[in-house]
């Protein structure tokens, strides 16, 4: 595997499921983020995480809970969701958080449907 | 509050010819770095240029260039001779301490 990956490519649950996302990155990034991206709208910032460290929060709701094990493995544990949470989610990489010249690496991402 | 705003939901452009897509942002800072990236419908997001604020020079990459005006806070991109493969959701993102994107401009290139 190169790049960054995430699984699973699609999921489907009910408002009172529990599920995770898996992001892993293969880039010897120290950096990992999570985005979500709905349709006709700016991607919104989640979570950022540098040497594992959550190091922004952007006022996500609770039911979003990220974990990072190491520096190569990112999680979104998704806990009693609500339809509006439908969306694809992005998971990137880069060398570091705050340098700004260093590009993002992005996963293909996982589509995400409450029902 | 960062902003980027790009106006154009969806461009179409026929092949072997030229798209212009634009953005505007907003930030009260001088030292900043701009980006555009590509989502084709496969959806994996990749870096197609990027460009420093402190540099006058716009970039180019192949047959992508930007128009960067600083004062007016502008930076457009230019894909010339376009290809099918162009085919994408273009971003145009903006980053001082963070990373901002705009809502995205959907190309189709026509043969």
């Amino acid at each position: 595997e190169t790049g960054v990956t995430q699984t699973p490519r699609h999921l489907v649950m009910g408002m009172t499921n529990k599920k995770s996302l898996k992001c892993e990155q293969h880039l010897g990034h120290n950096a990992m983020y999570w985005y979500k991206q709905s349709a006709k709208k700016p991607l919104e910032l989640m979570f950022v995480y540098s040497l594992e460290e959550r190091v922004e929060n952007n006022s996500v709701p609770s039911r979003f809970s990220p974990e990072c094990p190491n520096s190569s493995h990112l999680f979104l544990h998704l806990h009693t969701l609500q339809p509006e949470d439908s969306a694809l989610y992005l998971c990137a990489s880069s060398q570091d958080s705050a340098g700004a010249y260093n590009e993002q690496f992005f996963g293909p991402g996982t589509r995400l449907t409450v029902l | 509050a960062q902003t980027v705003t790009q106006s154009q939901p969806e461009m179409s452009v026929q092949e072997a010819e030229t798209v212009t897509l634009s953005c505007t942002y907003d930030t009260s800072e001088n030292n900043y770095y701009l980006f555009w990236y590509k989502q084709p419908p496969s959806r994996q997001m990749i870096l197609v240029i990027r460009q420093e604020a402190y540099k006058q020079q716009n970039a180019t990459e192949n047959r992508f260039s930007v128009n960067f005006q600083k004062a007016a806070k502008s930076f457009s991109l230019k894909i010339s001779d376009s290809q099918l493969g162009d085919t994408a959701m273009y971003f145009c993102a903006f980053h001082d301490y963070k990373l901002s994107f705009g809502a995205g401009t959907t190309v189709t290139v026509r043969a």
